[in-house]
């Protein structure tokens, strides 16, 4: 069965250092990948997917099949990067979501 | 434009009341419809999708239920609340016939405290 696993429930990251946020999946096809934020108080949203190789805020993410993994990156931590942050895995209708990393940045 | 709208915003209710939180979308058609739970540690737990009128897939088995009755309407129910079914339940859309290339757009979510 498909899987997405974020081993990190929290990483805490000083300002400037770069971010790396874990994630892995299992599934047998072609997996399209996403990554979702919630800010506080803000709704759950699209932060960024493997499609579209795009880099929003400054984070990217690479598909690697091999390692079956979906890492989140960030060159140099900003405060407001401080959110909750989903890895999730598309299959047919269905959208798998890992247990999230709260991101937390530190002055 | 697309919005999503989900109500009510927080609900409290005794065990083994009935149970309705209602979803809408609005901008746009034949949308994918989702509720999943949120809670702490567990992250994201999808609990049904629907791809159409009357059409649900249910992925965990539990006290609730779903449903569609029109294009743009979920609902999500339950006849005898548990006190496990306290919890933040939202529900999303994604446009389109496939979910590739269609993220999800996610409602404001309802806090529901069973007591």
């Amino acid at each position: 069965a498909q899987r997405v696993t974020q081993p990190e429930k929290l990483l805490s990251v000083f300002k400037g250092a770069p971010v790396e946020l874990k994630c892995n999946y299992s599934y047998s096809g072609s997996p399209e990948l996403f990554w979702y934020v919630q800010y506080s108080r803000q709704r759950l949203q699209l932060l960024l997917r493997h499609i579209s190789r795009e880099s929003i805020k400054g984070f990217t993410a690479d598909l690697n099949k091999g390692e079956t993994s979906f890492h989140l990156k960030k060159p140099f931590a900003q405060e407001e990067d401080s959110a909750m942050y989903y890895c999730a895995l598309t299959r047919d209708d269905k959208i798998i979501f890992g247990k999230g990393t709260r991101l937390h940045i530190l002055p | 434009s697309q919005t999503i709208h989900q109500w009510p915003a927080t609900l409290v209710q005794p065990v083994g009341s009935p149970l309705s939180l209602e979803c809408t979308v609005e901008g746009t058609s034949n949308p994918n419809l989702y509720w999943y739970r949120q809670a702490a540690g567990r992250g994201l737990q999808l609990l049904f999708y629907s791809v159409g009128i009357g059409q649900i897939s249910s992925e965990v088995p539990q006290n609730l239920s779903a449903s569609r009755p029109q294009d743009r309407q979920f609902i999500l129910s339950s006849k005898k609340l548990l006190l496990s079914d306290s919890g933040f339940y939202l529900c999303a859309y994604g446009q389109g016939s496939s979910s590739y290339n269609s993220p999800l757009h996610f409602g404001n979510g309802t806090r529901l405290t069973v007591t």
